[in-house]
């Protein structure tokens, strides 16, 4: 089956513990993003990839690392997590990131910084 | 501000009555996407239209562009219960790669 798979789907962590979501898709496709949610603010875009080791940022890429090692694979990292990055994230792929492409999304993470 | 803003934040409709929805936009754009979402879960994509087109059907949903008005509308005809769910547009302006998400309209169809 087509998918995007997100883990983990809910995290509790605390300030300034490192941690990564990760995000696989098996659909070949080059295009991966990623995005947060928040209430009132809809979706924004973090980051995105256009391909392997192609990497750019989003409208809010900031105390956010992300990495394509491999197509399959685009892990967001945080660093150093504080409390204003709770929120809903999800990955999302589409096959080359063409603008009349659909997004494929994950089923979400929701983080919590304590 | 939100490039793509829904109208109204929230609908509350009988099941079988029919749910519109809008979408208004600032900029030149390619397309606009509708997506939906339930709730906490990932977005999916409903339908795409793309500039040079005014209305689209896809089963029970009939999308509108006016982009003289810079609005688009999303049109659920004889709702269903499972049609609960948030929907938003999505629109990728031109000479940008992302898509960029209004905050959405959250459809609650009493059964």
């Amino acid at each position: 089956e087509a998918q995007v798979t997100q883990n983990p789907r809910y995290l509790i962590t605390v300030t300034g513990k490192k941690l990564t979501v990760t995000c696989s898709q098996n659909m070949n496709h080059e295009y991966m993003s990623w995005y947060r949610q928040d209430p009132g603010l809809g979706l924004r875009q973090i980051y995105y990839s256009m391909n392997v080791e192609v990497t750019d940022k989003g409208d809010v890429p900031e105390g956010y690392k992300v990495s394509r090692k491999e197509k399959r694979n685009f892990p967001l990292i945080l660093e150093s997590p504080s409390p204003n990055q709770t929120s809903l994230y999800f990955c999302a792929s589409s096959p080359q990131g063409a603008t009349n492409e659909k997004l494929f999304f994950g089923s979400g993470t929701q983080l919590s910084v304590l | 501000s939100q490039q793509g803003e829904e109208d109204p934040q929230a609908l509350s409709i009988q099941e079988g009555e029919n749910a519109t929805m809008n979408c208004s936009y600032k900029t030149s754009i390619n397309n606009l996407q509708w997506y939906r979402q339930n709730s906490g879960r990932g977005l999916v994509h409903l339908i795409l239209i793309r500039s040079n087109e005014r209305e689209k059907h896809s089963g029970r949903l009939r999308v509108t562009l006016d982009t003289s008005k810079k609005s688009s509308s999303l049109l659920i005809t004889a709702s269903r219960a499972a049609d609960t769910a948030s929907y938003f547009c999505a629109t990728k302006m031109t000479g940008r790669r992302a898509l960029t998400f209004g905050s959405g309209t959250r459809l609650q169809v009493q059964p």
